[in-house]
């Protein structure tokens, strides 16, 4: 069974500090790993994509890393702005083409 | 930029009805997928349906839903008689025809409540 286990569960940061959010998992195989963005009862907005063989992706204040070999993923968001107060996602991809989800950090960034 | 969209937004029901919910997913996309998340839990997933049948269904999606494709555009996921614990938000996602490491683009979801 695959399992994706993201820590910590939830936590609240000064606006302007560093975010660094933990993703693990069991399945060593994955085609890739994303990271989501959910708003309180809203959808999924994609934020990054690593592919297998990659070791990371950057975009604007996120970057995220992916070491395959230890089964981790990490997320990171510079300079906390309040607006990104959201619950962040970790889900993979395998051969069976199903994407395999965190249950999320939720995080508060405080003004 | 193309979006997957859904309808309704929110679907209130009586327990042991039929509910239909619907998406139209990207235009050029040929994988369509379907997504539920309870609660407070983990999003999981339901169903992949490429090139008119299903290509892949979890233990969650038995008898009691089917998916269609009833014209060129729309995804449709029927729940046939539904249950209290069918009370979730359920989102619907399609990927462009090419591999699997391809992003899946998702919906904003139907929430659905079970009374």
């Amino acid at each position: 069974k695959q399992e994706v286990t993201q820590i910590p569960a939830a936590l609240s940061v000064p606006e302007g500090e560093n975010l660094v959010l933990n993703c693990s998992f069991t399945d060593s195989a994955i085609y890739n790993l994303q990271w989501f963005r959910q708003d309180p009862g809203k959808g999924l907005t994609s934020l990054l994509l690593i592919q297998s063989s990659q070791r990371e992706q950057t975009s604007g204040r996120l970057n995220a890393s992916l070491d395959k070999s230890s089964g981790r993923s990490t997320l990171y968001i510079a300079a906390s702005q309040p607006g990104d107060s959201a619950t962040y996602l970790c889900a993979h991809t395998t051969g069976n083409n199903r994407l395999a989800f965190g249950k999320g950090n939720q995080v508060v960034v405080i003004p | 930029e193309p979006e997957v969209t859904q309808t309704p937004s929110h679907q209130v029901t009586q327990m042991g009805q039929e509910v239909i919910l619907r998406c139209v997913p990207i235009s050029n996309h040929l994988y369509f997928y379907w997504y539920r998340q309870i609660l407070g839990q983990k999003v999981e997933f339901l169903v992949s349906f490429y090139n008119n049948e299903i290509s892949e269904k979890s233990e969650i999606f038995d008898d009691q839903f089917s998916v269609e494709r009833p014209d060129g555009s729309n995804f449709t996921l029927k729940i046939r008689s539904t249950k209290l614990e069918d009370s979730a938000m359920y989102f619907c996602a399609s990927r462009p025809l090419g591999s699997a490491t391809d992003t899946q683009y998702f919906g904003p979801g139907t929430r659905l409540t079970v009374l």
